[in-house]
């Protein structure tokens, strides 16, 4: 099965920072990524879909300037939240798949907390 | 976007009992597909179904597209205590994929 990995898995920081999020996919080129964020008891909201080479498709209502998304290879997508702060706190997953009409499979999300 | 209706929102059962939830949407699509999330970690894909009317089974669990194309289901059958979890049904049209809400699955020994 296809693995996607997503580092680091848990990160705390300050207000104020920025913080990265990497999601690969390890054993195929993922043409498209997209990033979720979850938060407690609550379902997969679908944040921007990223595209191989190109500028990231945000959902209505999600900062661009505030949730960065780089997607520079076919195995590699970063989220960064910039100048976090605690209500950025949540569990961001990521999913990758191989092409068009394609199944996508998760990362195993990354827990942040904003202090 | 457009939520998925799952339901049941939670279900406390036996260990040894048949589980049953399902999905309903508004909306048309052409893929349904099966997650399951433990705490802290990503979904994983549990079963994909493509064609209006399939049913499909993996090991201890079942899954079948409506004929609408609107709904599906999903059955586990004699659950054991690792079944915990919470279950989300998604649909997928195209790029387009939506979440249900989860189902909440407890098992008791």
């Amino acid at each position: 099965g296809a693995v996607v990995s997503q580092h680091p898995s848990r990160v705390i920081c300050k207000s104020g920072t920025s913080v990265k999020i990497e999601c690969r996919s390890l054993d195929f080129q993922a043409t498209t990524m997209f990033w979720y964020r979850q938060f407690p008891k609550q379902s997969l909201m679908l944040m921007a879909t990223s595209n191989e080479g190109s500028k990231a498709t945000y959902e209505q209502g999600v900062e661009k300037d505030k949730f960065l998304i780089n997607h520079a290879s076919l195995t590699l997508s970063t989220l960064t939240v910039t100048s976090a702060h605690p209500e950025d706190s949540s569990f961001y997953i990521c999913s990758a798949r191989k092409g068009p009409n394609t199944e996508a499979f998760f990362g195993q999300g990354t827990r942040l907390t904003v202090v | 976007g457009q939520q998925l209706n799952q339901s049941p929102q939670s279900m406390f059962i036996q260990e040894g009992e048949d589980v049953s939830m399902n999905c309903t949407s508004s909306s048309i699509f052409n893929t349904w597909l099966w997650y399951k999330q433990d705490p802290g970690e990503g979904p994983v894909l549990l079963i994909a179904l493509y064609k209006a009317g399939e049913l499909t089974s993996n090991g201890r669990l079942t899954a079948q597209f409506g004929i609408t194309r609107k709904d599906s289901f999903l059955n586990i059958s004699a659950s054991i205590p690792s079944d915990v979890g919470i279950y989300f049904c998604a649909g997928r049209w195209g790029n387009d994929m939506r979440f249900g809400a989860g189902t909440r699955l407890t098992v008791k020994p």
